[in-house]
């Protein structure tokens, strides 16, 4: 069993509905971090948490500590949100544990 | 500046060939992280490099050599590859801070490396 589960593994939306992204995981952590990453490219960082939730536009991201649990929420999508998001966690040391990641396609 | 630089974004090289990847920040990050990551994956880690120094290895192969320079560099030599090395090379670079919770991880565009 992997440490990380993310789901649904595949979404396909409308353009201006919510998202929700989910991620669990089995391990003590210091830190959780959810990532972008478009087809062929580099990986964006767009939250660490480690407690509470975040906002940064139209992203907003939870975490439960002691559910083990972690969301990213995405409000009014659009396209160029497509990408695929992946949750990472960071146990006692440098090591990021990556769930396989979600893959979101917004049509419009 | 925010950003995590690697050179070259894509390599084509054979499998007697020696070639190197390169990565860079001006952050002022003492943490720096070499990932492989294959199509439809995860990325998973290679190396970690703490202070310049090599503080993690994953168990990879000696046909990847990693070298830190100084703090803002951080390369990958690679030599004598094969076919199931190509893949996404991605860098990344953090603070070293304690508690870890507070190091946030900047990612680098990465080099797609094709070993023909």
């Amino acid at each position: 069993k992997n440490e990380v589960e993310q789901s649904p593994q595949n979404l396909t939306a409308q353009e201006g509905e919510f998202i929700t992204i989910n991620c669990s995981y089995s391990v003590g952590i210091s830190a959780l971090h959810w990532l972008q990453q478009h087809p062929g490219g580099g990986i964006v960082s767009l939250f660490m948490l480690s407690s509470g939730k975040k906002k940064h536009g139209r992203l907003i991201a939870t975490i439960n500590i002691q559910e083990k649990h972690s969301s990213l929420h995405i409000t009014a999508s659009h396209p160029r949100d497509s990408a695929v998001y992946i949750c990472a966690v960071r146990g006692s040391n440098y090591k990021l544990t990556f769930g396989k990641g979600t893959l979101l396609t917004v049509n419009p | 500046d925010t950003e995590v630089t690697q050179t070259p974004k894509h390599l084509v090289m054979g499998m007697t060939n020696k070639k190197s990847l390169k990565c860079e920040q001006h952050m002022g990050h003492r943490a720096m992280y070499w990932y492989k990551q294959k199509a439809k994956k995860p990325p998973e880690l290679m190396f970690v490099y703490s202070y310049e120094k090599l503080s993690i290895n994953e168990s990879v192969p000696s046909r990847f050599s990693p070298e830190c320079p100084n703090s803002s560099l951080l390369n990958l030599h690679l030599h004598a590859l094969q076919p199931e090395d190509s893949a996404l090379y991605l860098c990344a670079s953090s603070q070293v801070r304690h508690p870890l919770r507070d190091t946030e991880a900047f990612f680098g565009q990465g080099t797609r490396l094709t070993v023909v």
